[in-house]
């Protein structure tokens, strides 16, 4: 059964680079057929998807928050991370893993998701 | 980006009613229309792909009709694990985007 784990650090000051990573088990990331992505939700508020991954390294970004975003994939260890710079008080969210079909853009598994919170 | 919108923003129910909740897109997304499940604390589920298809797993008791800007998602029979919140989603074009959701109570 595929599972997708969230970790990385729960609190991030202001103006700083939020990162996460993914790591993914009982598949691997290397299949052609899929893309893995990142997407949050803040407090009590809706989803927002914040970028895709292919395992050859090509992606997708959310213009709007691609001036802050990146996306990197290390097959070796069959993991994906995010990197979200210059952060704010705006980004406290739950921020979940998930994986979607190549080019098919809905999410069948998702990881369990962890919060970060921006604060000083 | 394709805005989503969602009607009602809440509901209340009981056990063994059916619902109907309904999703608007803001332009036209043929069939690209997915449904997901939320309870608190935990992950969106996906209930429903491509505007009707089931994902494997979910009873039958879902079901998502709809295409072009209107969509539907139906509980045929409340059982208390269907009370959640419910987010459509747009499949259309990236970015992908979800609608503000609709909270499923118990009356």
């Amino acid at each position: 059964q595929l599972q997708l784990q969230e970790s990385g650090p729960g609190l991030v000051k202001p103006s700083e680079t939020l990162s996460l990573t993914c790591t993914v088990s009982g598949g691997s990331i290397s299949s052609s057929s899929y893309y893995w992505g990142w997407i949050r939700q803040p407090p009590g508020k809706g989803l927002e998807w914040i970028g895709s991954i292919y395992y050859s390294g090509s992606t997708y970004y959310n213009p709007s928050l691609k001036s802050r975003v990146t996306i990197s994939v290390d097959t070796s260890k069959n993991q994906f991370s995010l990197n979200l710079s210059s952060v704010t008080a705006a980004d406290t969210a739950v921020y979940y893993c998930a994986r979607h079909e190549f080019l098919e853009w809905f999410f069948d598994y998702w990881g369990q998701g962890t919060l970060v919170t921006v604060s000083s | 980006d394709i805005q989503m919108t969602q009607s009602p923003s809440s509901l209340s129910a009981s056990v063994g009613d059916g619902i109907t909740i309904t999703c608007r897109a803001s332009q036209h997304i043929g069939n690209y229309l997915n449904w997901y499940q939320q309870k608190p604390g935990k992950a969106p589920k996906l209930l429903i792909y491509g505007a009707s298809t089931l994902q494997n797993g979910v009873p039958s008791r879902f079901s998502g009709s709809g295409s072009g800007t209107d969509f539907t998602l139906t509980i045929s029979s409340l059982q208390p694990e269907d009370f959640a919140t419910y987010y459509c989603q747009q499949s259309s074009s990236t970015p992908p985007t979800f609608g503000p959701g609709t909270k499923v109570d118990i009356k």
